[in-house]
Parts: structure tokens; sequence; C-alpha cells
């Protein structure tokens, strides 16, 4: 069964200072897509990237980068140069099947906090 | 981006009652989505609603509990029907955007509480 865990809970560092987030996710298919969300203390959902599981090539956005990895079914996000802006709850997400997005599987989430 | 405009943002009700919740997407759209984030926890997908058709559920949750509106390419309601305590969460409307579909936007979404 389809499945994302982010192990961690909570994430506490101080400005500038680097972070990685770890997303691990569970499918049968071969064909998927993953996703990262930002929900910052407002609450609403912002989309960050989405990755299909034939491009295992790393993103970089700005401070962002995503590292892709089939072989340990992994997926996870850094932030460099953190700032207090970053603090937010992040959610890494799946979904199955090609060329549709329609039904997202979360993880549970992990809460970032920069302290300044 | 799309702009999705939910309402209400919040509300406190008794329990029994009924809410309803509104969804306003700037651009037609033919599928609309609903999640629950019960308090700490992750979105979870309650239903899928078609314009034209009746929403699909997923496992957990029922047209009785959750019945789902879809009026026209734009619009959408989610009623909380006989609320309990354990229906406060917040609750999101979403759409898909992007030249592939590839975007997921969400609403600002409503939280309830259920007293």
């Amino acid at each position: 069964a389809q499945k994302v865990t982010q192990a961690q809970t909570e994430i506490s560092v101080v400005e500038k200072e680097d972070v990685t987030l770890d997303c691990v996710y569970e499918t049968r298919d071969t064909t998927y897509y993953l996703f990262w969300y930002k929900q910052p203390p407002s609450g609403e959902l912002v989309f960050l990237i989405r990755r299909n599981s034939f491009d295992e090539q790393n993103e970089i956005s700005g401070r962002y980068s995503w590292n892709f990895q089939k072989s340990t079914s992994s997926f996870n996000f850094t932030i460099t140069a953190s700032q207090v802006v970053d603090s937010a709850v992040y959610f890494c997400a799946l979904s199955e099947g090609a060329g549709n997005t329609d039904k997202l599987i979360f993880g549970t989430g992990t809460r970032l906090q920069v302290f300044p | 981006s799309a702009v999705i405009s939910q309402k209400p943002s919040r509300d406190i009700c008794q329990r029994g009652t009924s809410l309803t919740i509104q969804c306003q997407v700037d651009s037609q759209v033919t599928m609309m989505f609903w999640y629950r984030q019960q308090p700490g926890q992750s979105l979870t997908l309650i239903a899928t609603a078609n314009q034209g058709s009746e929403a699909t559920y997923e496992s957990g949750f029922v047209i009785d509990k959750f019945p789902i509106s879809r009026p026209n390419l734009t619009f959408s309601t989610l009623t909380v029907s006989n609320m309990s305590p354990e229906d406060s969460s917040i609750y999101l409307c979403s759409v898909i955007r992007g030249l592939g579909g590839e975007k997921l936007f969400f609403g600002s979404g409503t939280q309830l509480s259920v007293l």
C-alpha cells in the first residue's frame, strides 16, 4: 500500500543553518509523483515542487533543493541558509498513476522552527 | 496559481448541528477536492467533487455525513452533518492547475471547532 513517512516530527534550527527534511515513501506503482507543500502558521498550503518517478535529477530553486533517490525511496528537502520565514509545517506527499494528481497521500508533516 | 476562497475561515459549532463550507475558485476546474486535517495530523482526502455527477468518497467517509454539492465548475460546498467534537478539524478544498495538471492548490481552509 502507498505510504509517506516523515520521521522528523519537529526540527529547530538557528537562522542561517542548513536543514534537511526527510521523506520516505512506499508505492507499488512504477509511475508516481512526489510533492512538497509548506503550511505556514496562517494555515494555507503552498505548493513547492512536484517530481515524477522517472526524473531523478535533483532540483534547486533558490535556497531550496530536493534530492530524489529511487533506490532508497526518498525525496528529501533541504533549505540552505534558513530564515525565520521558513518556519512552517512541511508536508511530503505521493500520488500514484500517470498524469494526474487527484489523490495525494500526505505524510504527517515536519514542523520546522527557525530561530533568529 | 489558483485563487481559492473558502468560507467561513473558522467556526465554533454545537454538537449535533451542521455546517456548510463554501469553496469558490477563480476559474473553471473539472475536479475539486475536499481534505480534512485533524489537529496535529496530516491531510486526508474526504472526497472528489466533479461537476454534474455525485462526489466520490474515500474509505471512511460517507455522503450522509459529508454531503457535497458541485453546482458549477467554479463552486463547491461541503457540509459536515450532525457534528461531534471528533469533527473538529481544518477542512480544505483544493483544485488542480498547471499545464499537465501537476499542481494541487489549496484554499486557506476552514477551522472547525465542535463543542
